[in-house]
């Protein structure tokens, strides 16, 4: 059975640390993984990946993904008080002979920044 | 360029009813797919459609359905309600079913008494 997992569940840090977020996946036929940032309600794309070793960045934030090990990680330098959010991970993968597709979801990672 | 848009924010509904979810994708964006969040299970994929077909089907009952217009805007339906059915449903958008991403709505939070 297809699934993701993401660790830690929770994480509570300062305002200044670096902190890593893990998703592991196990998915047959995977297309690209992505990762969403969800404050209140409607997540917020953060990443797409599709190929190994290549590094997104977008300010204080960057990840990467190994297709070898299936895993990728979410990485926030300096967090600040609004990094505090529920960060999922999401596998996108076809199946039925590439017919059809589908987003597979971690249950995410809580995040919470204090000043 | 508006975003997702879905009505209503939020609805109250007793066991037994019906009720009907309204998303509107962004402008150009022909496929829908509509989740179902609650804090145990995650998001969970309950259908796609693309081009007033749907595409995909997520393993939920039959009273969950859906259909989608020809102007891509979609509904979900959701009838003989049950309290486990109290959740966030959030609808997601996209160019072309995932190539470029998936641009979500804020949700519509239904809780079932």
């Amino acid at each position: 059975e297809d699934k993701v997992v993401q660790s830690p569940l929770s994480l509570v840090v300062h305002e200044g640390d670096t902190v890593t977020l893990n998703c592991s996946y196990e998915v047959t036929n995977f297309r690209s993984l992505l990762w969403y940032k969800q404050e209140k309600k409607a997540p917020t794309f953060l990443f797409m990946l599709t190929s190994s070793g290549i590094e997104k960045k977008s300010g204080r934030l960057s990840s990467i993904l190994d297709k070898k090990e299936l895993f990728s990680i979410l990485n926030i330098t300096a967090t600040q008080t609004g990094d505090s959010a529920v960060y999922l991970c999401a596998v996108d993968s076809t199946y039925n002979a590439g017919n059809n597709r589908k987003l597979i979801w971690g249950l995410g990672t809580s995040l919470a920044v204090n000043p | 360029k508006a975003g997702v848009t879905q009505t209503p924010r939020y609805l109250i509904k007793t066991r037994g009813q019906q009720v009907t979810l309204s998303c509107s994708p962004i402008s150009g964006h022909r496929s829908v797919s509509w989740y179902q969040q609650t804090p145990g299970q995650g998001l969970q994929f309950l259908f796609e459609y693309f081009s007033e077909t749907q595409r995909n089907k997520g393993n939920f009952p039959g009273r969950f359905s859906g259909r989608q217009f020809s102007n891509s805007r979609s509904e979900m339906n959701v009838s003989t309600l049950e309290l486990g059915d109290s959740a966030l449903y959030l609808c997601a958008s996209s160019l072309r079913g995932g190539d470029y991403g998936y641009t979500f709505g804020s949700g519509t939070r239904l809780t079932v008494v």
